[in-house]
């Protein structure tokens, strides 16, 4: 049972352009969202964060958007840049557990 | 400020047998939790101590367990080791506080023959 689901295996964006990450998820429960970026032979680093009482959280390039009633959010860098090539993982959490749930990652190419 | 540690960096073991995996949480943090990654998955979350009593658990079979010590550094141990275990295994540290991120180390690959 796949709770949290990133449909796309691989992406790949021009340097520059936009890279759009997307992320479905079915336990309505969750409250509390996400981002880590894992280089190979590295532990995952967390990126960027969004409760379900916003819509929108930006910092910097990177700006994660949640679209509630959809159960769907995406993560957005502009402009993208070659250090930014890695796995993606979108992760999960209700509200006062702090056991998060994990997508299976997409990974993302940046072409100079 | 020290991230979270692991060691060792990688294992090998045999069916049947018995490993301990390591991890110092970062400073400041009094909770930690580990997570299973196989290969193309995203990390599965096994259990988490928060001031050296388990506080929740995933879907993992008793022969996973773990302990966390006072200086909230923390043990995995997993008996009766099967070639599914195979797997890199991840160790996060946090400041129990709802909603707070979790910093994670490196990992530990273990590969069971």
């Amino acid at each position: 049972d796949q709770q949290v689901k990133q449909n796309s295996p691989s992406l790949s964006v021009q340097e520059g352009r936009i890279s759009i990450l997307n992320c479905d998820y079915t336990n309505s429960m969750f409250d509390y969202f996400l981002w880590y970026k894992k280089y190979p032979a590295e532990g995952p680093t967390f990126l960027i964060s969004i409760s379900s009482i916003k819509d929108k959280n930006e910092d910097g390039r990177f700006t994660v958007f949640l679209n509630k009633s959809a159960k769907h959010l995406s993560l957005h860098i502009v402009p993208s840049q070659p250090g930014d090539s890695a796995v993606y993982f979108c992760a999960a959490a209700d509200f006062g557990n702090e056991k998060l749930t994990f997508g299976t990652g997409t990974r993302l190419t940046i072409i100079p | 400020e020290t991230g979270v540690t692991q060691s060792p960096t990688h294992l090998i073991k045999t069916r049947g047998q018995q490993v301990t995996l390591r991890c110092s949480s970062q400073s400041g943090h009094n909770t930690v939790s580990w997570y299973q990654q196989a290969l193309g998955q995203g990390p599965q979350f096994i259990f988490q101590y928060y001031r050296e009593e388990e506080n929740g658990r995933g879907n993992f079979p008793p022969r996973f367990s773990g302990l966390q010590f006072p200086n909230y550094s923390s043990e995995l141990n997993v008996n009766a080791l099967e070639l599914d275990d195979s797997a890199l295994y991840l160790c996060a540290s946090s400041q129990r506080r709802m909603n707070n991120e979790q910093f994670f180390g490196p990992g530990t690959r273990l590969t069971v023959l």
